[in-house]
């Protein structure tokens, strides 16, 4: 079965820039997670979906990070313009539909890393 | 804001030795995940404990559960330098529910 999959894996970019990260999910997941780790601390989940709508989107910042899953698959995160404190390791997971009375384990993406400078 | 603090922060043992290593939070749960991430494989799930068990075997990994003290902790028995990561615990209020991260504990398994 394959995995979840993200692109690109690395990314430099100059402060002020914009940039996005691309996440194909686990087929049939309606799940989809956005998780920002920066170094040295656990993830932080940014924003989560169910199927194309937003569950939690809470913890992110949105003066400046964006995010979308318009065809309730694939999602786009974005981050304009950036700043230093942006650099990080995001991550994408996804799991089968989340519900009340039921855990369904996050499978996690490699991972997109983002330095800023 | 994290929701569990690992300790110790870093744990240096040899190959064949037992690793452990600890989780507290903050407030209730639903179940607690333990998690181990290193560059090779990414973030990947290894146990999940629910609120109301205290304890958890899955192969060399044995996950205990205090809710009253609000802790838990991961034994790695017999370690192998291929148990070299981070792992980090990670709790959900609800069923359901998002998870939150705490900051890990780095293990270094020396062979």
């Amino acid at each position: 079965e394959a995995g979840v999959a993200q692109s690109p894996r690395y990314k430099i970019i100059e402060k002020r820039q914009s940039v996005a990260f691309w996440c194909n999910p686990i087929s049939g997941h309606a799940t989809l997670y956005w998780y920002q780790q920066i170094l040295g601390q656990g993830p932080k989940l940014l924003i989560q979906f169910q199927n194309n709508g937003v569950v939690d989107d809470s913890q992110l910042p949105k003066d400046r990070f964006s995010a979308e899953r318009l065809k309730g698959v694939d999602s786009t995160l974005k981050i304009q313009p950036a700043k230093l404190e942006d650099s990080a390791v995001y991550l994408c997971a996804s799991s089968l539909i989340q519900g009340r009375g039921s855990y369904n384990e996050q499978f996690f993406g490699p991972g997109t890393r983002l330095t800023v400078l | 804001s994290q929701q569990g603090e690992e300790d110790p922060q870093a744990l240096s043992i040899q190959e064949g030795e037992n690793a452990t290593m600890n989780c507290s939070y903050k407030t209730s749960i639903n179940n607690l995940q333990w998690y181990r991430q290193n560059s090779g494989r990414g973030l990947v799930h290894l146990i999940l404990i629910r609120s109301n068990e205290r304890e958890k075997h899955s192969g060399r990994l044995r996950v205990t559960l205090d809710t009253s003290k609000k802790s838990s902790s991961l034994l790695i028995t017999a370690s192998r330098a291929a148990d070299t990561a981070s792992y980090f615990c990670a709790t959900t209020k609800a069923a359901g529910n998002k998870l939150t991260f705490g900051g890990g504990t780095r293990v270094l398994v020396k062979p």
